[in-house]
C-alpha cells in the first residue's frame, strides 16, 4: 500500500522567498512522484514528476522537486516566490493496483506575503 | 484541463435525493477514476475503472455507484445523499504508466 504525508498544511514565505513544501511518502514498489498545484476553485494541474531516470526533476512555473530514495521524500522547492504562486500543492504516488491509481497527500495551502 | 468534462459544476441535495455526476473525456484514455476532495484530507480514490465495462472500488465506495458503458463516459451515481458525501469531486484520466488529467470539479452541497 502506499502513503503520502505532506508536513505543514498551510506554508506561508515572502514574495522572492524560498518555497519548501515537504512531501515523503511509502510504497512498495518503486514510486512514482506526482506533484499538483490547484488554484482556488480549479481542477488540479500537474507541475512536475518523476517515474525513473535523474532524480532532479524541473516543473511548470519554475518549480523543482528532488526524488530521495534514503529519504523516501520528494520535496518541493522554488527558488523565489511569486504572488501567483499562491494555492495548493498536492503530493502523490502514484499506485500498483491495475489502475495506477494515485495516493494523495493531504495538501499544503501556500501563501505568499508581499 | 482540456479533455476532461464535468457537469455540473455546482450542486446543491436534500439529504436523501439521488443524483449523477458526468464525466466525459474525449482522449480515448483508458483509465477514468472519481475523487472527492475534504479539507485536510487530500483526493481520495472513489471508484476507478481500467476500460469499458470494468470497474473497481477505491478507497471511500460506500454511498456511490459507476458505469462505463463506453470509453468517454464515466458517471458517478449517488444513491442517497447525505450530509458526509458535501465536498468536491473529481474526475480524472489517463492511461498506462502516464500523467492523469483532472476535470475542473463538481462541487456538491447536501443540506
Amino acid at each position: 500500500a502506499q502513503s503520502v504525508t505532506q508536513l505543514g498544511s498551510h506554508v506561508s514565505v515572502s514574495e522572492g522567498a524560498l518555497v519548501l513544501l515537504r512531501c515523503n511518502y511509502s510504497s512498495s514498489v518503486p514510486p512514482y512522484l506526482f506533484w499538483y498545484v490547484q488554484y482556488p476553485n480549479q481542477g488540479l494541474q500537474l507541475l512536475l514528476k518523476y517515474t525513473t531516470g535523474a532524480t532532479l526533476v524541473k516543473g511548470i512555473n519554475g518549480f523543482e522537486a528532488e526524488f530521495k530514495k534514503s529519504e523516501t521524500s520528494f520535496h518541493l522547492t522554488k527558488p523565489s516566490a511569486h504572488m501567483s504562486d499562491a494555492a495548493e500543492y498536492f503530493c502523490a504516488v502514484r499506485g500498483n493496483n491495475a489502475g495506477n491509481m494515485l495516493t494523495f497527500g493531504g495538501g499544503t495551502r501556500l501563501m505568499v506575503k508581499p | 484541463n482540456a479533455g476532461v468534462t464535468q457537469t455540473p459544476k455546482f450542486q446543491v441535495l436534500k439529504t436523501g435525493q439521488s443524483m449523477t455526476l458526468q464525466c466525459a473525456q474525449d482522449m480515448n484514455h483508458e483509465y477514468m477514476s472519481w475523487y472527492r476532495q475534504d479539507p485536510g484530507m487530500g483526493l481520495r480514490l472513489i471508484h476507478y475503472s481500467v476500460g469499458a465495462g470494468i470497474t473497481d472500488q477505491g478507497e471511500v465506495p460506500n454511498g456511490y455507484n459507476v458505469s462505463r458503458s463506453t470509453t468517454e463516459d464515466f458517471p458517478l451515481r449517488l444513491l442517497s445523499a447525505a450530509p458526509s458525501q458535501t465536498s468536491v469531486y473529481f474526475c480524472a484520466t489517463g492511461t498506462p504508466g502516464n500523467t492523469i488529467y483532472f476535470g475542473e470539479g463538481s462541487w456538491l452541497t447536501v443540506v
